[in-house]
């Protein structure tokens, strides 16, 4: 059964530190994707990684993509409140499925 | 303006009664898809279809149907919702380009089934 799995599922971090999500999928795939939620919205997506070693940037956000390793990873340098949200990533089956993360839930505070 | 739209935005409905979810996009993208949203479970795919009269299956089909009789709607149909298809409801599309590229979201359907 393919899994996808974010770790942490839930992060208090302080402004102006850095960290980093770890999304680990458990098939083959070249495809992975990350996405933003805030509370009681919509989600909003941020990056798409398209082959192996693939890196990303937008802002205080770097994703980047081992698919040797099965891995995904999204980083925060310096983090801001306004980047608080639920981050998901979700790996592209061959099939065009979708398989999701279970999210993980990232609080900032000042 | 472009967009994906759902339609109602909050439904309360009861056991076996019939509805239909409306999603329609305005961006004449080729694939589409439906997700529950549910706690600690982040998003898993009911159904996608990736042109008109193409869908296929994804993580959790029971008890869903749905159509792609044009390119701009694929509607969500209960026949018969029980109350543990009480959710969160995402339709989203996007164009395939040698693969799926970025999913736009529609702005969710809160479903209880009581």
């Amino acid at each position: 059964e393919l899994k996808v799995e974010q770790n942490p599922l839930f992060l208090s971090m302080q402004e102006g530190k850095n960290y980093t999500i770890y999304c680990n999928y458990s098939t083959t795939s070249d495809r992975l994707y990350w996405y933003r939620q805030d509370p009681g919205k919509s989600l909003e997506s941020l990056f798409v990684l398209l082959s192996n070693g693939a890196v990303k940037q937008e802002g205080r956000l770097m994703a980047s993509l081992d698919t040797k390793a099965r891995l995904s990873t999204l980083h925060i340098t310096a983090a801001v409140h306004d980047l608080s949200a639920t981050y998901f990533c979700a790996v592209d089956l061959a099939s065009y499925q979708l398989i999701w993360g279970a999210g993980t839930k990232l609080i900032i505070k000042p | 303006e472009a967009q994906v739209t759902q339609n109602p935005r909050y439904l309360i409905t009861v056991t076996g009664k019939k509805l239909t979810v409306t999603c329609s996009q305005n961006m004449n993208h080729e694939y589409m898809s439906w997700y529950r949203q549910d706690p600690g479970l982040g998003l898993r795919q009911i159904y996608y279809s990736m042109n008109v009269e193409v869908t296929d299956k994804g993580d959790v089909p029971e008890g869903y149907k749905v159509s792609r009789k044009e390119k701009r709607n694929f509607p969500l149909i209960l026949e018969s919702p029980s109350p543990n298809q009480t959710s969160l409801y995402f339709c989203a599309s996007s164009f395939l380009a040698g693969g799926q590229e970025t999913q736009y979201f529609g702005p969710g359907t809160r479903l209880l089934v009581l």
